[in-house]
């Protein structure tokens, strides 16, 4: 079962601004990950965020995660054409053992116009 | 390293027929693998979780007898949509996992496979 909602679901910006994505979920997690997937394609994971972390960063992005308000953001900054694409948050339920469950948020597409 | 295959990556099959989409971990053995489907313009659902040599663990509302899982080696799983209808159209992807230098299970997800029901 889905358990994260994600906001905006639909995001348009210009070639160059910042992006923000939030996401939120409903139950203890193990850690929370954000992917990535262009259209009709697979998923790419773009970076994991333990439980007990609060902001990591990977190149152009930024993750955040409150596990008090049980949320988390991803910004893209200095955003590019390519970045386009659907973005998913999924979190690892804690309690789901050691096998990496991952439930997925409802997505947030990006449409970034050069 | 950590590449995971599908095959096929579309397929149109005729109501009633069965069909059956591998999944296959290239480079590594997979502890667990995923079966998700995905709507259009909709997030993935997982729909079952497979271990090698042992059943699959189904969430909630999906429906076992339909999609058939069998999880044969560390390498290969399948899911085998039986009687498939129209409503079975959809996008479905695979996932593997492998345990990384931490012990945490990061799961490698496979292109996905667009079946389309007649």
């Amino acid at each position: 079962s889905q358990q994260g909602e994600e906001d905006p679901q639909a995001l348009s910006i210009q070639e160059g601004e910042n992006a923000t994505m939030n996401c939120s979920y409903k139950t203890s997690i193990n850690n929370l990950q954000w992917y990535r997937q262009n259209s009709g394609r697979g998923l790419v994971h773009l970076i994991l965020i333990r439980s007990n972390e609060r902001e990591k960063h990977s190149g152009r992005l930024r993750v955040t995660l409150d596990t008090s308000k049980k949320s988390s953001s991803l910004l893209i900054t200095a955003s590019r054409a390519a970045d386009t694409a659907s973005y998913f948050c999924a979190t690892v339920p804690l309690g789901s053992g050691n096998t990496g469950k991952l439930i997925f948020g409802q997505g947030t597409t990006l449409q970034v116009k050069p | 390293g950590a590449v995971v295959s599908q095959h096929p990556s579309r397929v149109i099959c005729k109501s009633g027929t069965s069909v059956k989409i591998e999944c296959r971990s290239l480079d590594f053995q997979a502890t667990t693998m995923f079966w998700y489907r995905q709507f259009p313009k909709q997030s993935l659902m997982l729909m079952a979780t497979s271990n090698e040599g042992s059943k699959a663990t189904y969430e909630q509302g999906v429906e076992k007898d339909k999609f058939l899982i069998n999880h044969a080696s560390l390498t290969l799983s399948t899911l085998t949509v039986t009687s498939a209808h129209p409503e079975d159209s959809s996008f479905y992807i695979c996932s593997a996992s492998r345990p990384d230098l931490a012990g945490f299970n990061e799961q490698f997800f496979g292109p996905g496979t667009r079946l389309t029901v007649l």
